[in-house]
């Protein structure tokens, strides 16, 4: 079946500008994930969402950043003002559920997003 | 910060085992260990994850001490394919991933 899919796979903007990320998860899976990854890095968590709520939003750095999950599927990240500190491939996972016991993540292949 | 250790790099030859180690000394009582691997410009990919006792898939083994202080991950009959950053995680099932720098391994032919 179908895996995450993340659009744009790349997006160059400048300095200042908004920009929006979209994630597609699995069919049926209630927990999304973000995540975000400079280079030579692992993935950092920004936020997760169980269903349409965010339940966890510790990693977003600052409120130049936002998420939305409005009816539990699709995601969109959000980015006001954008600094080149933000350039990064951004990862979207999505899962079963959250909750007790492990729950494998699938990723999507990331959008590489470069601030100029 | 994660809560795992783990080599930077190590290099295995196609067709030989990989035994990738990692050290977890602080690992609590509910938490899996958990192994991803991210194959150049990829999302990570789940491979295994175990809590206390051995476990083995189409992937991969996995083999926890007893202590479970330390793992190693085992890719049995390595391919050029397998040439990937891997990232063992430890942690419940109620948070997300905390990843480290992994170990980028490299097959060589």
């Amino acid at each position: 079946g179908a895996g995450v899919s993340q659009t744009p796979s790349n997006k160059v903007t400048e300095k200042g500008k908004y920009v929006e990320l979209r994630c597609d998860p699995i069919s049926g899976h209630t927990a999304l994930y973000w995540y975000r990854q400079s280079l030579g890095q692992g993935p950092e968590f920004l936020i997760y969402f169980q269903g349409t709520g965010a339940a966890d939003d510790s990693g977003l750095p600052n409120d130049r950043f936002f998420a939305v999950r409005p009816e539990g599927s699709v995601s969109t990240l959000k980015i006001q003002r954008t600094e080149r500190g933000d350039s990064a491939v951004y990862l979207c996972a999505s899962s079963l559920q959250a909750g007790s016991g492990m729950r494998e993540q699938f990723f999507g292949p990331g959008t590489r997003l470069t601030v100029l | 910060d994660a809560k795992t250790t783990q080599p930077p790099s190590m290099d295995c030859a196609e067709g030989r085992a990989a035994n990738l180690p990692c050290n977890h000394s602080t690992i609590s009582g509910n938490e899996y260990v958990y192994w991803y691997r991210q194959i150049h410009s990829q999302g990570p990919q789940y491979i295994i994850h175990g809590l206390k006792n051995n476990e083995t898939n189409e992937m991969a083994s996995l083999i926890i001490t007893e202590d479970r202080k330390s793992s190693t991950l085992i890719l049995p009959h390595a391919t050029l394919r397998d040439t990937a950053v891997y990232y063992c995680i430890a942690q419940d099932g109620n948070t997300p991933l905390v990843f480290g720098k992994g170990t980028r391994l490299s097959v060589i032919a």
